[in-house]
């Protein structure tokens, strides 16, 4: 059964420091993964996903992420943290074709 | 072009009552699923619908149901509330809903059940 594991519920990082959100899917077939970031009281936003292209994805506003089958992993980054980045991450993988099954989130925070 | 929009934006409820959420998709878009999400928790699958039909269905029980109609917009019924049942309830559309499609999400429907 397809899963994703976040781990760390809350990263701190410096404004201009890097970040990093970890996420550790499990799946019986090759994968699609998403990273979403959800604001205070909105929606969801797609930042970037795989699709079984490129390993390394880019994504918007500066983040990328990289599929590494040996290791199972799809970690998100961003060279440098900007104070807007703030907000909820969530990783997730595709279930039975269509459905999203999304990690348990990651809170973003970023101090000046 | 607009995007996802629900309604209504919150609603309070008491235990035992019926609720009706609605969700109108992206023009073009074909599939809408539904997703719950409980405070500090990821979203949950519930109900994906293409074409008017019912694609998928997530572990949730029979009080919970949906249907989308022939412009594609949907609504999802949720009877004999609990309040286990108080959670931001998404709406997501893509164009075909096939698994490389990108789900675009509303800003969701706040349910409180007192």
């Amino acid at each position: 059964a397809q899963s994703v594991t976040q781990l760390g519920s809350h990263v701190s990082v410096s404004e201009g420091a890097l970040v990093l959100l970890r996420c550790n899917y499990s799946s019986s077939v090759p994968p699609y993964l998403f990273w979403y970031v959800q604001y205070p009281n909105q929606g969801l936003q797609l930042l970037l996903k795989y699709t079984s292209a490129a390993t390394l994805v880019k994504g918007i506003n500066g983040f990328e992420a990289e599929f590494k089958k040996s290791e199972t992993s799809f970690h998100l980054t961003k060279p440098s943290a900007h104070m807007s980045d703030a907000a909820e991450y969530f990783c997730a993988v595709i279930k039975a074709g269509t459905a999203l099954i999304f990690g348990k989130g990651t809170t973003l925070s970023v101090s000046s | 072009d607009a995007g996802v929009t629900q309604s209504p934006t919150h609603l309070i409820k008491t235990r035992g009552q019926h609720v009706t959420l609605r969700c109108s998709p992206i023009s073009g878009h074909k599939s809408v699923s539904w997703y719950q999400q409980v405070l500090g928790q990821g979203p949950q699958f519930i109900f994906q619908y293409y074409e008017k039909e019912e694609r998928g269905r997530g572990n949730f029980p029979d009080r919970f149901s949906a249907r989308q109609f022939p412009n594609y917009s949907s609504e999802l019924n949720v009877n004999a509330l609990l309040l286990g049942d108080s959670a931001l309830y998404l709406c997501a559309s893509s164009l075909d809903g096939v698994a490389t499609d990108t789900q675009y999400f509303g800003p969701g429907t706040r349910l409180t059940v007192l």
